[in-house]
């Protein structure tokens, strides 16, 4: 079983849409949780950073975590077709090492 | 630097030749991580650097792989020996410090026939 869990999609909405993005994991030291966004033939980049518990929003985006469940989420809100990427989430413990999620490729269709 | 550079973007090997990547991190980040990230899925950690101390290479997928960072700058990964199995996207990240956010560069993407 990996460490984290994510849908790899593809997910297709309409314009406008809330887009709600999930991942679980299995290990309790995580504490720094992250979502990724990756365009097609780019690197990732960081969308949203929370540590421990709870909800963070940035304009459109909300990132959601729940220790207690071992889940985190992202919504977006009002999807855009520029929002088409995929979406990665991860998360480290106090050391360094990050482990991400295998991506959910997201589609925003005009 | 602008943003986290990497060379070559492309790289086709032979089977059991040597392959060197480099990386050019933000300047004045002191971190520097490589990840290996094949085709669909999320990057997988390898080894990061503090300046030139190198703390965790755990994710290293065998002795083949070597990276070094001798300056606190510049940092390189070596796959000796390459194997198939060894095709992936190789990704190089930088921060500012350990807790900081990570810069991704573009990749090299590395293919053994």
């Amino acid at each position: 079983q990996k460490e984290v869990e994510q849908d790899p999609g593809p997910l297709s909405v309409p314009e406008g849409a809330i887009v709600s993005l999930n991942c679980t994991y299995s290990n309790s030291a995580f504490q720094y949780f992250m979502w990724y966004r990756q365009y097609s033939r780019k690197g990732p980049e960081l969308l949203m950073y929370t540590y421990s518990s709870g909800n963070k929003e940035d304009g459109r985006f909300t990132a959601q975590v729940d220790k207690s469940s071992k889940y985190i989420s992202l919504f977006i809100r009002d999807s855009q077709p520029s929002d088409s990427a995929t979406y990665l989430c991860a998360m480290k413990g106090g050391y360094q090492k990050v482990t991400f999620g295998t991506g959910t490729k997201l589609q925003v269709i005009p | 630097g602008a943003g986290v550079s990497q060379s070559p973007r492309y790289k086709v090997t032979k089977r059991g030749q040597d392959v060197t990547l480099r990386c050019d991190p933000i300047s004045s980040h002191a971190t520097l991580y490589w990840y290996q990230q094949a085709l669909g899925q999320g990057p997988e950690f390898l080894t990061y650097f503090n300046y030139e101390a190198q703390p965790d290479k755990s994710g290293l997928p065998s002795d083949r792989f070597s990276a070094e960072r001798p300056e606190g700058s510049i940092s390189t990964l070596t796959i000796q020996r390459t194997e198939q199995r060894d095709s992936a996207m190789y990704r190089c990240a930088s921060s500012r410090g350990t807790q900081e956010t990570q810069y991704f560069g573009p990749g090299t993407r590395l293919l053994v026939l």
